[in-house]
């Protein structure tokens, strides 16, 4: 258990569907992060919140909306997404928004048909 | 833009030997390199890090050694156990626009044989 929990962990959506995803940490961190993770292929940086703020949108898709409503929840809503969007969304959590000593949840495997 | 090359993608060790695993990085101005292992069904977990300020780090049976001339670091394991068998990322830290962010790589798969 690493402190940050994650739900759905499978989510199968159409591609005119609407879903969120919930992350939630319990380790006093002020720092929530998303990554996507495909197969093969580094991480890639989606979002990054520092206190609640967006300090990071890695040109990102507006189909993909994040939500902070404070430092210990994050959430990505996800509207109208396309089947190259199917991938391992995983979130994290640390301190400060230095990306040191990152702690992951187990992702949410999406798949979208 | 700033990239992490990661080798090699596959790595099968008999039980008992050592691994290593090489990532080389092209920001010059990078200076914290963690590393990750991420087992099936989890998350990546932070295994260790190393600054730019020292040469190697070990942990037990594991060990970071950075050439910050070459730009390399390498991850070492020794004395490999079927629990080692996961998918490894490097990280580098890198200034992109505004922010520091970290470039990760591909990851290597580790196969324990028994």
């Amino acid at each position: 258990e690493t402190g940050v929990t994650q739900t759905p962990r499978h989510l199968v959506m159409g591609m005119t569907n609407k879903k969120s995803l919930k992350c939630e940490q319990h380790l006093g961190h002020n720092a929530m992060y998303w990554y996507k993770q495909s197969a093969k292929k580094p991480l890639e940086l989606m979002f990054v919140y520092n206190f609640k703020e967006q300090t990071e949108n890695n040109s990102v898709p507006s189909r993909f909306s994040p939500e902070c409503p404070n430092s210990s929840h994050l959430f990505l809503h996800l509207h109208t997404l396309q089947p190259e969007d199917s991938a391992l969304y995983l979130c994290a959590s640390s301190l400060r928004d230095q990306y040191e000593k990152l702690f992951f949840g187990s992702g949410t495997q999406l798949s979208v048909l | 833009g700033e990239n992490v090359e990661q080798h090699p993608s596959t790595l099968s060790v008999q039980e008992g030997d050592s691994a290593v695993i090489k990532c080389t990085y092209s920001d010059s101005a990078s200076n914290y390199f963690p590393w990750y292992k991420q087992e099936l069904g989890k998350g990546p977990q932070l295994i260790i890090d190393i600054r730019s300020n020292v040469g190697e780090k070990k942990d037990q049976r594991i060990a970071v050694t950075l050439n910050k001339t070459a730009k390399h670091f390498s991850l070492h394991i020794t004395e490999t156990q079927p629990e080692d068998s996961a998918v490894y990322f490097c990280a580098a830290s890198a200034r992109l626009r505004s922010n520091y962010q970290l470039i990760w790589g591909a990851g290597t798969k580790l196969i324990i044989k028994p």
